[in-house]
Order: C-alpha cells, then structure tokens, then sequence
C-alpha cells in the first residue's frame, strides 16, 4: 500500500535557524508529492507540492525536491520565523483513470520556532 | 470566493448518538472528500463524492455515510457514535489536476 513517513517532533529552532522535515514515502507508481502546513485551531493548507521526479516546490521561503531515487520529499527553509510555528504534514496523492485523489499523510512534524 | 466552509465548528456528542457533519464546497469545485484526524495523527481518507456518488471509500465502517447534493455541498452522517470518534473532520473539496482545498474543520467530541 501507499504511506508517508515524517521525522518525529517536536521540533524546536530559533529564529533564523535552518530547517530540514524529512519526508520519504512508500507508493505503487509514480505519486504527485505535498506539503501542508496546518496552524493552530485551522485546518490544512497547501504550502508546496511537485508532480514528478526532480520536481522542486517552493513557497513562502520553503522548498522541496522530489527526489525518486530515494522516495524522499524532505522539506527545506533557509531562515525560520516564529510565524512558522505550526504542523506541517507530508503527503501523495496517486492518480489513475477514475482515481479518487484520496490524499495518504503522515502523520506530521511539530514546528516551534523560539525568539 | 469563500473557499470551503464546513458546519458546525464545534460538537459535543455522547456515545450512540447520530451526528451530521455539512461541507460547502469552494466555488467551481465538484468533488468533495472527507477526512478524519485524530488528536496528534496525520488525517484519514473516509470517502470522496462525485456527481453525488461515493467515488471511493477509505478503511472506515458503514456507521460512516454520506452525501453530495445537487449544488456540490456535502453531508458526513456518522452513526452509534463511540469515543474513538473523537477527531477533527475536514472537508476537502477539488476540481483540477490533483490539487485539493481544506476546510478549517469539524471538532467532534463523544463523551
């Protein structure tokens, strides 16, 4: 079956730190890959997301690569900031001729970003 | 553009009781998914409607139901409710290539 793996968090930076959210996933053919990030008491938003291999997504200072060769889809900003403070969740779709789009999560990362 | 909405914000609910969840879709969209996030968990696919039909069902038991009406809103009816359905339940509604649209969200709580 399909799946995501997320690193564990919490996850606690400074400000301006580097961020690295490590994201590999498991699927039978050949997924389109996101990012959601998802404030406190809100639902999902789509930070990011690339459709095939080698594919960068980018918004709001974050980017992701995907990277086939080792189902990776790790998530990237230079220079955090407290405002993002938040859960981001890792996720594919798979489509196919009737598909669904039923999105797979993982099962997400806790971000604090400290002053 | 309103986005997708979803009704009520908040419920509290006790164990065997029935609860109806309502989602309106984002504008030009006609197909509408539900998903289940438990407190700390990543959400879970329920069911997708399309042209008012279950397109496609996820790992949920019947007690979970729904609906698509004529203008694209939706309903998730979920029966003999348990304390295990305590959870957020999210709306998605879409209509291009794979990109999908969130709602804020359902809190359910069974007591």
């Amino acid at each position: 079956g399909n799946s995501v793996t997320q690193m564990e968090g919490p996850v606690t930076l400074s400000e301006e730190a580097f961020l690295t959210i490590n994201c590999t996933y498991t699927a039978t053919g050949y997924p389109s890959l996101f990012w959601y990030v998802q404030y406190p008491g809100e639902g999902l938003q789509l930070l990011l997301k690339a459709t095939k291999a080698d594919d960068k997504g980018s918004n709001k200072g974050f980017e992701a690569t995907y990277r086939k060769e080792t189902t990776s889809f790790h998530l990237e900003k230079g220079s955090v900031q407290v405002s993002d403070s938040a859960v981001y969740f890792c996720a594919l779709v798979l489509l196919s001729s009737g598909s669904a789009r039923q999105l797979t999560f993982g099962s997400g990362t806790q971000l604090t970003v400290l002053p | 553009d309103a986005g997708v909405t979803q009704s009520p914000t908040h419920l509290i609910k006790t164990r065997g009781q029935q609860v109806t969840l309502r989602c309106s879709p984002k504008s030009g969209h006609d197909t509408v998914s539900w998903y289940q996030q438990a407190l700390g968990q990543g959400p879970q696919f329920i069911f997708q409607y399309y042209e008012e039909e279950e397109r496609q069902r996820g790992n949920f038991p019947d007690r979970f139901s729904g609906h698509q009406f004529p203008n694209y809103s939706s309903e998730l009816n979920v029966n003999a409710l348990l304390l295990g359905d305590s959870a957020l339940y999210l709306c998605a509604s879409g209509a291009s290539y794979n990109e999908q649209f969130f709602g804020p969200g359902t809190r359910l709580t069974v007591l």
